[in-house]
Order: structure tokens, then C-alpha cells, then sequence
């Protein structure tokens, strides 16, 4: 079992640039979550998805953050035109029920 | 909102010392998950408990089950490979997404 795997583990990008993360679930996982840790902010919840559906995205921004799992092996967490404040870690845990496992996150940088 | 507030934000203990952490609720949650940070940034689950106690080792944590609205994670015998940051991570009923404390950071000196 590896774990939850992110890609990349760092990611460096210039203003205005898209972004976009990769998470692949613990297999059988039947919940994928995305969150983000600042240092001002904590760690944030962004969105969830479980059997692939979209079930809670309140935590993310309205404008320029999408994330979607078009199947049960990964899920990815696009950025547009990303801006310096969208720099962060970026968290994806999985789930069975409601124990989750958390992977190393992608730390972004946007210059 | 749901918000955890997580005490003390930051703590030193001498090596061989015992030592608690706690997280206070703001309403009813459904379950705990603590977690350390290490240094390479990754979450390292600890424990999940909808109730009651854990123990592994020299640590142990507990999740009040009357009113679930807070929980503790005591350290014994403190070493210094304890040193980090513990997150608490809360969940409500009703859903699955939790709502992080702003953790604790834990230094052990010799």
C-alpha cells in the first residue's frame, strides 16, 4: 500500500499561469478530499468528492479553482491564472469511511 | 462556522516529561483525528476515535463522549523525536470534511 500519492511534490509558477495537482487514493477509497495550509491560514478544507461525485466544494474560491475525479484512481485540483496568493501546500487525503490518510502535498509557489 | 481551537500553541518540554494537548469544539462533532507533522511537511495520522480512549505507546488520547466537545492527546515520557507540530482535525455530523485546529508546535530539548 503507498499511501495517498500527490504530484508533483513541487510545483513553481509564474503569475497568471495554470496549475494543476494530481492525487491518486489509497485503492478501495471511496472519498478523495483537497485541502490547503498557509501559514497565515491554517489548514483549510477546499472540496470532496466521494464515488467520484462532488459532495461539498464550500471551501473553495469561487473564481480560478476548479477540482474534479473523472475516476475512482486520482483526482486533480486546477488552478487558472494562479496569482501569488495561491501559494501553499495542497493537501489530498482519502477515505473509507470517515478516518482519513493524508499524502505529502504539493507545495506551490507562484511567483 | 465549526471551529477547533487547539491548546497550547506551542509548548517546550524537557526530555522524560509528560505532557497534555487539547482541543476544544465549538459545537457537537462526530469525531477526532490527531495528527504530527513532520518536518518534511507530511501528516502523520496519530488516532481516530469517535469515542472513548487510544493508547500507542507513550501516547494516548481521549475524545469526551458525553458531549463531544473536546479532546485531549497526552504525551509521556516525552523524546526528543516527539518534537513537531499536532494538528487536531475535527468531523461533524452529517458530513465528512474536517475542520482543522491551528495545531500545536512541540519542541522536546534534552
Amino acid at each position: 500500500n503507498a499511501g495517498v500519492i500527490q504530484t508533483p511534490r513541487h510545483k513553481v509558477t509564474g503569475k497568471g499561469q495554470e496549475a494543476t495537482l494530481w492525487c491518486e487514493p489509497i485503492s478501495g477509497h471511496s472519498a478523495v478530499f483537497w485541502y490547503r495550509q498557509t501559514i497565515v491560514q491554517g489548514l483549510e478544507f477546499l472540496t470532496y468528492f466521494r464515488n467520484q461525485a462532488p459532495i461539498d466544494d464550500s471551501g473553495m474560491p469561487k473564481e480560478r479553482f476548479s477540482a474534479q475525479m473523472p475516476n475512482q484512481s486520482h483526482s486533480t485540483l486546477k488552478i487558472q491564472s494562479t496569482q501569488p496568493q495561491d501559494s501553499a501546500v495542497y493537501l489530498c487525503a482519502s477515505s473509507l469511511s470517515y478516518e482519513q490518510y493524508f499524502g505529502p502535498g504539493t507545495r506551490l509557489t507562484v511567483l | 462556522g465549526d471551529q477547533v481551537e487547539q491548546s497550547p500553541s506551542a509548548l517546550s518540554l524537557h526530555e522524560g516529561t509528560d505532557s497534555a494537548l487539547r482541543c476544544n469544539f465549538t459545537t457537537t462533532m462526530r469525531s477526532v483525528q490527531w495528527f504530527r507533522q513532520n518536518s518534511r511537511g507530511s501528516l502523520i495520522s496519530l488516532f481516530y476515535l469517535a469515542s472513548g480512549t487510544k493508547e500507542n505507546g507513550r501516547l494516548k488520547s481521549a475524545f469526551d463522549s458525553k458531549e463531544r466537545r473536546y479532546s485531549t492527546l497526552h504525551i509521556r515520557d516525552a523524546q526528543l523525536e516527539d518534537s513537531g507540530t499536532y494538528f487536531c482535525a475535527a468531523g461533524n455530523t452529517g458530513n465528512y470534511k474536517y475542520v482543522f485546529g491551528a495545531g500545536t508546535r512541540l519542541k522536546v530539548i534534552a
